[in-house]
């Protein structure tokens, strides 16, 4: 069964740092691996979708890695503001049925 | 591009009621599928459909029932509402395989 862990379950920092997330899974044998955002009683944002044949994705600040082999994933964010506080999840992609297994998210406040 | 639309958004039922939680997309995507979040337990899959007539489930489906008679269209049915199923559900729909999942907004919804 996979499973998805991310740790810390929450993270504080000032603005201005550049910060890492980190996402890891039990079974390598995934199609992507999708890092979504979701803020206080909202729905869930993607941000980064990488294939299982990528190494990484690039969007704005926002950068994710994958080594597929060692089941892990970051997603490292430049220049970190006060509007980046939100909760960020990694869910992989597996299965004939394309089914996501989620983590539980990293909740990040960042520091004005 | 309207996306996911989940209706209601917030809801209160009493335990032994039923209703219907509404999901429509307009992307023309195969895959539908229904997540609860529930604090600590990240989310779960309840039920999903890989196309019109073909629903399946996921990995907490009792006391939920769907049908896809359209591409545009997956609900949710509680068919006697209990406690436990106080949550927030998501749908979510992609092309299938190997492409984004995109989420509605949402529907709190808390039995009492």
């Amino acid at each position: 069964k996979q499973e998805v862990t991310q740790i810390p379950a929450a993270l504080s920092v000032p603005e201005g740092e550049n910060l890492v997330l980190n996402c890891s899974f039990t079974d390598s044998a995934i199609y992507n691996l999708q890092w979504f955002r979701q803020d206080p009683g909202k729905g869930l944002t993607s941000l980064l979708l990488i294939q299982s044949s990528q190494r990484e994705q690039t969007s704005g600040r926002l950068n994710a890695s994958l080594d597929k082999s060692s089941g892990r994933s970051t997603l490292y964010i430049a220049a970190s503001q006060p509007g980046d506080s939100a909760t960020y999840l990694c869910a992989v992609q597996t299965g004939a049925n394309s089914k996501l297994t989620f983590g539980k998210g990293i909740t990040l406040s960042v520091r004005p | 591009n309207a996306g996911v639309t989940q209706t209601p958004k917030f809801q209160v039922l009493k335990t032994g009621q039923s209703m219907t939680l509404q999901c429509a997309q307009d992307m023309n995507h195969e895959y539908m599928s229904w997540y609860r979040q529930d604090p600590g337990m990240g989310l779960r899959l309840i039920h999903y459909s890989v196309g019109a007539g073909i629903t399946d489930q996921g990995e907490v489906p009792n006391g939920y029932n769907v049908s896809r008679s359209t591409t545009e269209d997956f609900p949710l049915r509680l068919l006697s509402a209990a406690p436990s199923q106080t949550s927030v559900y998501f749908c979510a729909s992609s092309r299938l395989r190997n492409t984004e999942a995109f989420f509605g907004q949402g529907t709190r919804l808390t039995v009492v």
